[in-house]
């Protein structure tokens, strides 16, 4: 069982429109949630962090903790093309542990 | 503050050779965790080095190794290069704890012939 599992998509929705993407992870004890875009040929960025259930937002963007179900979730309010990425959900299970990253689901804002 | 830096940020090298990427964590950043991403298979975790000594080690080969100064500078080695070598490989670092975010750097992309 692959520690952290997303939806490879890719994920098509249109402009102004709301995108939800999906992370599941195995780790129970996993303390720490991130979430980072990624254009073609460049390098992750972070765009959100999470410790605690409940939802977390940050401008359009708003992470959703369910520790319980094991489940995290970013939403895209107001998607733009410039959300067009491959967006990658990261687990940290506590400190000393490397991070965990799901595959990527590639989303695509069409105009 | 500066951000994550890695050099070179191109290379062409053929087969059997070596190979040594450098990166530099953001100032106060003590651990650095190197990643090899292609298009097939992903972001794959190589190793993770803190305060010199390496922490966690991911699923590849001996001929992968790296290293961690005092400055926690990184270097990672790839020795006798194979086609499936070429990927971009990027080195991201964080403080030390879990709760820290990690940051990545531009990465080095790497094409093997």
């Amino acid at each position: 069982q692959k520690e952290v599992e997303q939806n490879s998509g890719p994920l098509s929705v249109p402009e102004g429109a709301i995108a939800s993407l999906n992370c599941t992870y195995s780790d129970r004890v996993s303390q720490s949630f991130f979430w980072y875009r990624q254009y073609s040929g460049k390098s992750p960025e972070l765009i959100m962090s999470i410790y605690s259930n409940g939802d977390k937002e940050d401008g359009r963007f708003t992470a959703q903790l369910n520790k319980a179900s094991q489940y995290v979730s970013l939403l895209i309010r107001d998607s733009q093309p410039s959300d067009s990425a491959t967006y990658l959900c990261a687990v940290n299970p506590n400190t000393g542990n490397q991070f965990y990253f799901g595959t990527g689901t590639s989303l695509t804002v069409i105009p | 503050k500066a951000g994550v830096t890695q050099t070179p940020r191109y290379l062409i090298k053929t087969r059997g050779q070596q190979v040594t990427l450098s990166c530099s964590p953001i100032s106060g950043h003590r651990s650095v965790s190197w990643y090899q991403q292609t298009p097939g298979q992903g972001l794959q975790f190589l190793f993770e080095y803190f305060s010199e000594t390496q922490r966690n080690k991911g699923n590849f080969p001996g001929r992968f190794s790296g290293r961690q100064f005092s400055n926690s500078r990184s270097e990672m080695n790839v020795s006798t290069l194979e086609l499936g070598d070429s990927a971009l490989y990027l080195c991201a670092s964080r403080r030390q704890g879990a709760a820290d975010t990690q940051y990545f750097g531009p990465g080095t992309r790497l094409t093997v012939l």
